[in-house]
C-alpha cells in the first residue's frame, strides 16, 4: 500500500544545475500537487494538476516546471536551480470528485533538497 | 480570497497537559477544514476534518469544531502525550476547485 512515492529523498545541487523530482500515486487520484515547504511560511502550492493532461500554477511558480506523464506520474522540474529554491518539497494527491465536499489530500514522504 | 492563519509557534508543553493551537481562517462560500500533523522527517498526514459548520472533527483525542460565526477551527486535546510532538498545520478547500490552502504550522513539543 504505497500511496505516494517520492523520489528521491535527498539533493544537493550547484546552482545552475538541473533535475527532476519524480512522484507517483497508486491511488487512482484524479489531482496532484507540489509543495514547497519552508521555515515561517507553511506549505506554498507551486503547480498542481486537477486531472490527467492539465497542469496549473499556484502560489509560487517561477523557477519550475511541472508534467503530468499519466493518471499516476507528476514529476517536477528546476531547469537551473538557484539558491532561493532549497527547501523541502512534498508530493500530494487527492481523489477530486466533482462536487465532492470531503476530499482531503495524500503526502509523500518529501524531498530535502539543497542548491549551494 | 482564501487563506488561513493559525498562532505561531513553537509551543512547549508538559505531558499531560492541555493543548489549544488556534486557526482562524478566510473564505469564500463553505469551505471544508482540516487538520494536518508532521511528525519528524515525514510527509503531512490528515489529522480531522469537517465539512459543513458547526461539525465537528476528532481522532486520535484531538478535536476540532467549525465555527462559522468566528470563522474558527481551533484545535484542542486534553491531554498531550510525548508522542504528540509534531508540526500542526491548519487547511481549508474552498467548495469550488480543489486547491487547498495551509498556514504555516505550528510547532509543539511535549516533554516528559
Amino acid at each position: 500500500n504505497a500511496g505516494v512515492t517520492q523520489t528521491p529523498k535527498f539533493q544537493v545541487l550547484k546552482t545552475g544545475q538541473s533535475m527532476t523530482l519524480q512522484c507517483a500515486q497508486d491511488m487512482n487520484h484524479n489531482s496532484m500537487y507540489w509543495y514547497r515547504q519552508d521555515p515561517g511560511m507553511g506549505l506554498r502550492l507551486i503547480y498542481y494538476s486537477a486531472s490527467e493532461g492539465t497542469t496549473d500554477k499556484g502560489e509560487v511558480p517561477n523557477g519550475y516546471n511541472v508534467s503530468r506523464l499519466n493518471k499516476r506520474e507528476f514529476s517536477l522540474r528546476l531547469e537551473s536551480a538557484a539558491p532561493s529554491q532549497t527547501s523541502v518539497y512534498f508530493c500530494a494527491s487527492s481523489e477530486a470528485r466533482l462536487r465532492a465536499t470531503n476530499e482531503k489530500l495524500f503526502f509523500g514522504s518529501g524531498t530535502q533538497l539543497s542548491v549551494l | 480570497g482564501n487563506s488561513v492563519t493559525q498562532m505561531e509557534g513553537p509551543v512547549t508543553l508538559s505531558e499531560e497537559a492541555f493543548l489549544t493551537i488556534n486557526c482562524t481562517y478566510t473564505a469564500t462560500g463553505y469551505p471544508s477544514l482540516f487538520w494536518y500533523v508532521q511528525y519528524p522527517g515525514e510527509g503531512l498526514q490528515l489529522l480531522l476534518k469537517a465539512t459543513k459548520a458547526d461539525d465537528k472533527g476528532s481522532n486520535k483525542g484531538f478535536e476540532a469544531t467549525y465555527r462559522k460565526e468566528t470563522t474558527s477551527f481551533h484545535l484542542e486535546k486534553g491531554s498531550v502525550q510525548v508522542s504528540d510532538s509534531a508540526v500542526y498545520f491548519c487547511a481549508l478547500t474552498p467548495n469550488t476547485g480543489n486547491q487547498f490552502y495551509f498556514g504555516t504550522g505550528t510547532s509543539l513539543t511535549v516533554i516528559p
